[in-house]
């Protein structure tokens, strides 16, 4: 069975830092990409991030660039997104989801359940 | 501001056919394909169409997907009770270069 657990949200000061991971399970995770998609409390989705199956090839959403980076340990089959210089408009709820094929950017096909990321002072 | 539009709204009763449009450019569903994904407040998403008009295992039928053009289009025929959700259409944007989603569409089953 297929399994994402994404952890490592919480509460951040503005400008501050956090590392989000995603533990998955229950396939070949390096045969598959990988995304971030977040979600702002009473609001729709937004896409962060995509990884390629292989960690070469990575995109980011204009309003993170710079300030997130996504990467993967195929060994641990891990999905990681370093978040710095946080903002309170980074406020959400952040899902990881594996994508239907290897290349970055395909439909995320199964998700975790989210972490919950806020920026206050 | 979404680069792909869909009605904030729809609905219908038990039994009833709904569809949902949403509304891109050449660079996004002009070129790419239209992924469709149905969301329970308080859960994660859940994918509901891909390829534009592909149902993963275990997706009912009564859900189907079509595009045309730069827009798109999810129908739910025979409506039922649990299929009242937020739903947002999403595809790969070549001049963005990046993934964008839907404003959404809820759905109410009156």
């Amino acid at each position: 069975e297929v399994q994402l657990v994404d952890s490592g949200g919480g509460l951040v000061k503005p400008g501050g830092s956090l590392r989000l991971s995603c533990a998955a399970s229950g396939f070949t995770f390096s045969s598959y990409s990988m995304n971030w998609v977040r979600q702002a409390p009473g609001k729709g989705l937004e896409w962060v991030s995509s990884i390629s199956n292989s960690g070469n090839y990575i995109y980011y959403a204009a309003s993170i660039k710079g300030r997130f980076t996504i990467s993967r340990d195929n060994a641990k089959n891990s999905l990681y997104l370093q978040m710095n210089s946080l903002r309170a408009e980074d406020t959400a709820v952040y899902f990881c989801a594996r994508g239907r094929i290897a290349v970055a950017g395909s439909a995320g096909d199964y998700w975790g359940p989210g972490t919950l990321v806020t920026v206050s002072s | 501001q979404s680069v792909l539009t869909q009605p904030p709204s729809a609905s219908g009763t038990p039994g009833q056919r709904v569809t949902i449009s949403c509304s891109g450019s050449s660079s996004n569903i002009g070129t790419n394909n239209v992924n469709w994904y149905q969301q329970v407040p308080g859960t994660a998403p859940k994918l509901l169409i891909y390829g534009n008009n592909q149902r993963p295992s275990g997706v009912p039928d009564r859900f189907s997907g079509s595009k045309s053009g730069a827009s798109a289009s999810l129908a739910i025929t025979g409506l039922q009770s649990e299929d009242g959700a937020d739903y947002y259409c999403a595809a790969w944007d070549d001049s963005l270069n990046g993934y964008v989603f839907g404003s959404g569409t809820k759905v109410t089953v009156l």
